[in-house]
């Protein structure tokens, strides 16, 4: 059975600072893996999407990395804002593409 | 264009009530699937609908259940609601059958159960 963990749960860093969150699951039988932002009450944003072909995918100012053998993920953010806080996860879904397993989130707080 | 609508955003219910959400996708998009959120077990897959056809369905009892119309509007219902079923539930549309693609979700609707 598939799990998704991701470590810290929560993060405190100062505006300007370079910072990385990790995902990590258990089988590497993945189609693809999803990082997203959720603002408080709110949906979620889909952030960057790395098919299991790739190694990396980049959106302005964040850079997903995919290690599917070691099965990890990093999402690392540069140069953060205050805007930036906000629950990130991540998600990975399987093969078949039936089935798509959240993390439960690294809490980010950024201050100015 | 426009995003996911979940309506309605807010609802209190009491045990044994039953309650019916609606998501509207975005225009195009004939997926919609289906999530629930709480503090202790985090986002869990509900089902995922695609073109009026349950293509996939999680781990939920039959409390659970879920449509969707031919203008891919879908509504998810909870029968016999229990304390444990307060969540928010967000419901997510893609261009594509599956978790495949890129997911588009709502605000979600929060329910409280009494």
């Amino acid at each position: 059975k598939q799990e998704v963990t991701q470590i810290p749960a929560a993060l405190s860093v100062p505006e300007g600072e370079n910072l990385v969150l990790n995902c990590s699951f258990t089988d590497s039988a993945i189609y693809n893996l999803q990082w997203f932002r959720q603002d408080p009450g709110k949906g979620l944003t889909s952030l960057l999407l790395i098919q299991s072909s790739q190694r990396e995918q980049t959106s302005g100012r964040l850079n997903a990395s995919l290690d599917k053998s070691s099965g990890r993920s990093t999402l690392y953010i540069a140069a953060s804002q205050p805007g930036d806080s906000a629950t990130y996860l991540c998600a990975v879904a399987n093969q078949a593409g039936t089935a798509l397993i959240f993390g439960k989130g690294t809490t980010l707080s950024v201050s100015s | 264009k426009a995003g996911v609508t979940q309506t309605p955003r807010y609802l209190i219910k009491t045990r044994g009530q039953q309650v019916t959400l609606s998501c509207s996708p975005i225009s195009g998009h004939r997926s919609v699937s289906w999530y629930q959120q709480t503090p202790g077990q985090g986002l869990q897959f509900l089902f995922e609908y695609f073109s009026e056809t349950q293509r996939n369905k999680g781990n939920f009892p039959g409390r659970f259940s879920g449509r969707q119309f031919s203008n891919s509007r879908s509504e998810m219902n909870v029968s016999t609601l229990e304390l444990g079923d307060s969540a928010l539930y967000l419901c997510a549309s893609a261009d594509t059958a599956g978790v495949f693609g890129e997911l588009f979700f709502g605000e979600g609707s929060r329910l409280t159960v009494l």
